[in-house]
């Protein structure tokens, strides 16, 4: 799987839209691109994914660059609740392959 | 969608002694399941892929001898620990493919042992 590039942690408001970039410039043409996030002392949950068009769905919307190179997950209208370890992860969809976290992004959405 | 329950969601054990994680398919079968790990503020590290009627395939560095794992039906895996050391102490997670290519994660298991 591609090896991907998060910021370790970003601020948000309340209500604005929450940006969450990553880099993943040596994807392979059939690999994916997913979300996951994990909320404190919780399993992960899927957000998202897709492999060139953007995507979105009612939790999010995914846009990717056209050399897919990188992407960007979007919260339209953070809350509190949005508060969150954000993976992005990239693999080719193939049954049976885990996912391989990295680092990811802690989101805090303050008030 | 989808759902994956693991049980317990929090253990507390004396060192030398076993424990059994259950992870659960609910409204789906899982021919593959994994087990992860995660240490405090670190990331999930996976420790083994649980086949369905086959032997886990364990990841470099994970000892299958200490973490058992059956995956007897479509709908239940199990992680048990034996000889827990408070080394062991972590918290533990399942996951299982769904319809499609998405995974779905229990919620997890905190193991502190004394």
């Amino acid at each position: 799987d591609a090896k991907t590039t998060q910021p370790t942690s970003m601020d948000c408001a309340e209500g604005r839209a929450a940006n969450l970039p990553c880099n993943h410039s040596t994807i392979s043409g059939n690999e994916y691109v997913y979300w996951y996030r994990q909320i404190h002392s919780q399993g992960p949950q899927y957000i998202i994914h897709g492999l060139k068009n953007n995507e979105t769905n009612e939790m999010a919307s995914l846009i990717i660059t056209e050399d897919r190179k990188s992407s960007t997950l979007i919260l339209p209208h953070a809350t509190l609740r949005d508060t969150a370890v954000y993976y992005c992860i990239v693999r080719v969809e193939d049954a049976g392959n885990m996912l391989t976290f990295g680092g990811g992004t802690r989101l805090m959405v303050k008030p | 969608g989808a759902v994956v329950s693991q049980h317990p969601s929090w253990v507390i054990c004396k060192s030398g002694t076993s424990v059994k994680i259950e992870c659960r398919s609910l409204d789906f079968q899982a021919t593959t399941m994994f087990w992860y790990r995660q240490f405090p503020k670190q990331s999930l590290m996976l420790m083994a892929t649980s086949n369905e009627g086959s032997k886990a395939t364990y990841e470099q560095g994970v000892e299958k001898d200490k973490f058992l794992i059956n995956h007897a039906s479509l709908t239940l895996s199990t992680l048990t620990v034996t000889s827990a050391h408070p080394e062991d102490s972590s918290f533990y997670i399942c996951s299982a493919r769904g319809t499609g290519e998405k995974l779905f994660f229990g919620s997890g298991t905190q193991l502190s042992v004394l």
